[in-house]
């Protein structure tokens, strides 16, 4: 079955940083997408970022970057030179197998940008 | 404005009573999805739609029924509500990877809370 893990509830980062919010996935289907969602305290969804199983090189969409290893099954989200507007919750999700366009998701990590 | 449109953006009702939960998008999206978020759960899929009058059951279906007779509107009823479908709910949409998978758009969600 697939699943997404994001083992980390909770990271902090201060301003002007960068931050590594990690990701981890478990699929035996050869072609899937990875991607990244944001949800601000508004409460609303935000696509941040896509993966493909077959790009070969990582995807990048202004500060943020996944650093895709897919040996080691990781689609981690970068956000470089953080900002206090980047404090949110953070989702991972990954395309279903099959013709259907689902997504599952992680349980999200929360990141708090401090001055 | 083009988007996707929940409403109403929040309820509360009592255990027993029937609700319905309305999404409504103008992108003429072929794919649209029901998802609950719960805290420690991440987003979890309810139902889902690939087309008008194709709907299929998701992660959670239990007590929820979805009908969607145009490609716009994919509503959500609880029939029966309990306590235990107190959650916030995202309507999202989508149209059909090829070869690269294209994110989801969600709307801004509904709380639901049943007393």
């Amino acid at each position: 079955a697939q699943k997404i893990t994001q083992t980390q509830p909770g990271m902090f980062v201060q301003e002007k940083e960068a931050v590594t919010l990690d990701c981890t996935y478990d699929t035996s289907d050869p072609s899937y997408g990875l991607f990244w969602y944001k949800q601000p305290s508004s409460g609303e969804m935000i696509f941040l970022i896509y993966q493909g199983s077959y790009d070969q090189q990582n995807a990048t969409e202004g500060r943020y970057s996944l650093n895709f290893q897919k040996a080691r099954k990781s689609a981690n989200l970068v956000i470089s030179a953080s900002q206090l507007g980047d404090s949110a919750m953070y989702f991972c999700a990954m395309r279903a197998p099959g013709n259907t366009d689902k997504l599952i998701f992680g349980t999200g990590t929360r990141l708090q940008v401090f001055p | 404005d083009a988007g996707i449109t929940q409403s109403p953006r929040y309820k509360i009702t009592e255990t027993g009573r029937q609700v319905t939960l309305m999404c409504h998008q103008t992108w003429s999206h072929s794919y649209m999805f029901w998802y609950r978020q719960d805290l420690g759960h991440g987003l979890r899929l309810i139902y889902y739609s690939a087309a008008a009058d194709i709907t299929d059951k998701g992660e959670v279906p239990d007590g929820y029924v979805v009908s969607r007779s145009k490609t716009e509107n994919f509503p959500l009823t609880l029939e029966s509500a309990t306590r235990s479908q107190t959650s916030v709910y995202f309507c999202a949409s989508g149209i059909p990877g090829q070869g690269t998978y294209q994110p989801q758009h969600f709307g801004d969600g509904t709380r639901l809370s049943i007393l």
